[in-house]
């Protein structure tokens, strides 16, 4: 079957380093992407991987190792505004569809 | 500004009554979707259009239908056949399936 797993709630404190995992179980694969979501708010694109490795961008990097069949989103110097859902999505190769992982929500303390 | 807009953000509807949701892209892309997004579960996919006048089922179309009659307007509209219509719609456009989506701000569908 199908299936993307993320942790349900994370917390952290301003200025520290947070790593928000996601596995996945899917029967094809061409890509993984994450998005950042405020509440109440529409989903960004903050991210997409598709080889092996690390992709760094800004504060925030994405890895990907699809042999284990698993992406982390690694955040670094945490601000208030980095508060928000994070959601992991999986590109099936067959139809270029993406499976969806309910999300992380992330709080960060002062 | 290109982009992406939903409307209305906030939409109540009696039990039983149709309405429709809109979304507009001035981005030219040719990729449109609909996802609904409930409490504690990921999006999921209703309805999505690759080019104009043609549009195909996602996971869970029923009781939901769309029209592409424009490259830039791809509306929801939800049905009294959907029977728990209760949730964000978010409306979603790309370039094509294969590159990353851009959302529009969603719509709060409450029917009472």
């Amino acid at each position: 079957g199908q299936n993307i797993d993320q942790p349900t709630e994370m917390t952290a404190t301003e200025g520290a380093i947070v790593q928000i995992n996601c596995t996945y179980q899917t029967s094809g694969f061409n890509g993984l992407f994450w998005y950042q979501q405020h509440a109440g708010e529409a989903p960004t694109f903050l991210s997409y991987n598709v080889l092996d490795g690390l992709e760094e961008k800004g504060r925030f990097s994405s890895f990907l190792s699809r042999s284990k069949g698993y992406s982390y989103l690694l955040l670094k110097e945490l601000q208030m505004k980095d508060s928000a859902s994070y959601l992991c999505a999986v590109r099936e190769d067959s139809n270029y569809q993406l499976i969806w992982g309910a999300g992380t929500k992330l709080i960060i303390k002062p | 500004d290109g982009g992406i807009t939903q409307s209305p953000k906030y939409l109540f509807r009696k039990e039983g009554q149709n309405v429709t949701l809109s979304c507009e892209q001035n981005l030219n892309h040719d990729a449109m979707y609909w996802y609904r997004q409930d409490p504690g579960q990921g999006l999921r996919l209703i309805y999505y259009s690759q080019i104009v006048n043609d549009f195909q089922k996602g996971d869970i179309a029923e009781g939901y239908s769309v029209s592409r009659e424009k490259k830039e307007s791809f509306p929801l509209t939800v049905t009294s056949a959907q029977k728990n219509p209760t949730a964000f719609y978010l409306c979603a456009s790309s370039w094509g399936m294969n590159t990353e989506a851009f959302f529009g701000q969603g719509t709060r569908l409450t029917v009472v």
